[in-house]
């Protein structure tokens, strides 16, 4: 079975500041790992994603996410947060190639004030 | 059309009704999933269809819920005797399963489904 776990309701950060939005997961198998962002009153939007490879994965809006195994954690990361990135953050896992369910987290809501 | 539709917006129904809720998703893609999200709550996942078929039913809650998808487009998510547990926001998302089989999913703006 497969589930993810975002530790945090709230993170709350200053525009400017860098930010972290935590995942950890848990699979049998490999992980293939994604970050999608739901902004207020929008539907969800796919930011990033890990298949294989690198473990450091860039994404949209400057977002980036880094892979950690041996921590199970896919944590999203930004250097410099802007205002407008507040929303609410998913992360997903599937362990399933073609079509297959994913398991999405219960969200953590990026609060960046200026 | 240039992304994932789902109609109504809105639905307010009373107790015991049933209710359909339709889902268009992106023109050429394979796949097709039905969540579900409660209030401040994360998202709950319901049923994905590849093509026509549907290999995943283990999240429809109990055997009111039931969905289809016909043309391997189109798919309609049934409640039957809606039940107030069931008021939440129902998503749909579609995905290529094309040249990368670990396509992203692209989500629909939701049905809000209210039970009175």
């Amino acid at each position: 079975a497969q589930s993810v776990a975002q530790p945090e309701d709230q993170v709350n950060v200053a525009e400017g500041n860098p930010l972290t939005v935590k995942c950890t997961y848990s699979v049998s198998g490999n992980p293939y790992l994604f970050w999608y962002v739901q902004y207020p009153n929008r539907g969800l939007q796919f930011l990033l994603k890990y298949i294989t490879g690198d473990n450091l994965v860039k994404g949209s809006y400057g977002f980036e996410a880094e892979f950690n195994k041996s921590q199970t954690s896919f944590h999203l990361k930004k250097p410099s947060a802007l205002v407008s990135d507040s929303a609410l953050y998913f992360c997903a896992v599937r362990e399933e190639a073609g079509a297959g369910k994913s398991t999405f987290g219960d969200g953590t809501t990026l609060t960046v004030k200026p | 059309g240039a992304g994932v539709s789902q109609s109504p917006s809105n639905k307010v129904t009373e107790k015991g009704k049933d209710v359909e809720l339709r889902c268009d998703p992106i023109s050429g893609h394979t796949a097709l999933y039905w969540y579900r999200q409660s209030l401040g709550q994360g998202l709950e996942f319901l049923i994905y269809f590849q093509g026509n078929s549907a290999p995943d039913k283990s999240g429809l809650p109990s055997d009111r819920f039931s969905a289809e998808r016909t043309g391997g487009s189109v798919s309609t998510l049934t409640i039957q005797r809606t039940q107030q547990e069931d008021s939440a926001v129902y998503l749909c998302a579609s995905s290529l399963v094309g040249t990368s089989v670990f396509d992203e999913q692209y989500f629909g703006p939701g049905t809000r489904l209210t039970v009175t």
